[in-house]
C-alpha cells in the first residue's frame, strides 16, 4: 500500500465549477500536509500548507485535513482554465522526507 | 527571494559523459532535496541534505553523486548514465526549523541521455 493515495484522474470540469481533489494517507506519523500545482514541464509550485487537522483558506483555494480519517482535500472555487494542471498532495512526518501522491490531472474547460 | 534556481534548464549527455546539475537558494533553508520525475509520474525522492550533511539516500545508483558545498548550493554529479535516467530532475529546499511554509521546488533540469 502506498503511503499517500491519490486518484490520477483526469478530472474534467466546466469553468466556474467547484473542484474537489482528495488524497488518503496511511502513515499516522504524518503531521504536515501540502498541495502542489504542477504545470506541464515545470517544477511543482507550493499552493497550500497545513499543519495537523483543520482548514486553511487562501483566495479561491481551501485545504482540509481530517487526521481521524486520514483524508486530505483541496477545494478550488470558481475554477478557471488557468487552473488546468496536475495537483499533487504530499505529506511529511517530523523528518525531512516528503511523500507524494500520484497527482491528479485537472482540466477546466472554458 | 523565494526562488530555487536550477541550472542548466536542459541537458543532453552521452552515456560516457560526466556532467553536473546545480541548485541554489538564498532563503536560508537548511534542508535541500533532489527528486527525479518521469513523465506523468510524481516526483521520486533521491537525496536529502540537512545542514549540509546527507541525511537520506533512497538507494540511488552510484552513477548519481550528490554534493552540498554550502548551505545555499546543491550539486548532482552525473557519470555513466543510462537512457532510462532521462527525466526531469528537481531540486527543492525547506526550512528545517518549524516555520510557516514547506518545501519550495525549482523549475527542474530536463535531462536526456543518448
Amino acid at each position: 500500500q502506498k503511503e499517500v493515495e491519490q486518484d490520477p484522474g483526469p478530472l474534467s470540469v466546466p469553468e466556474g465549477a467547484i473542484v474537489s481533489l482528495n488524497c488518503t494517507y496511511s502513515n499516522s506519523a504524518f503531521q504536515y500536509f501540502m498541495w502542489y500545482r504542477q504545470y506541464s514541464r515545470k517544477g511543482p509550485e507550493l499552493l497550500m500548507y497545513t499543519y495537523s487537522s483543520g482548514n486553511k483558506e487562501d483566495g479561491r483555494f481551501t485545504a482540509q485535513v481530517d487526521k481521524s480519517s486520514k483524508y486530505i482535500s483541496l477545494f478550488i472555487r470558481d475554477s478557471q482554465p488557468s487552473d488546468s494542471a496536475t495537483y499533487l498532495c504530499a505529506s511529511r512526518g517530523n523528518g525531512n522526507k516528503l511523500v507524494f501522491g500520484a497527482g491528479t490531472i485537472l482540466r477546466v474547460k472554458s | 527571494d523565494t526562488e530555487v534556481t536550477q541550472t542548466p534548464k536542459h541537458l543532453v549527455m552521452g552515456m560516457t559523459n560526466k556532467k553536473s546539475l546545480k541548485c541554489e537558494q538564498h532563503m536560508g533553508h537548511r534542508a535541500m532535496y533532489w527528486y527525479k520525475q518521469k513523465a506523468k509520474k510524481p516526483p521520486e525522492l533521491m537525496f536529502v541534505y540537512s545542514y549540509e550533511k546527507l541525511s537520506i539516500n533512497e538507494s540511488v545508483p552510484s552513477r548519481f553523486s550528490p554534493e552540498c558545498p554550502n548551505s545555499s548550493l546543491l550539486n548532482l554529479h552525473l557519470h555513466a548514465l543510462q537512457p532510462e535516467d532521462s527525466a526531469l530532475y528537481l531540486c527543492a529546499s525547506r526550512p528545517v526549523l518549524r516555520g510557516n511554509t514547506e518545501a519550495f521546488f525549482g523549475q527542474g533540469t530536463r535531462l536526456t541521455v543518448v
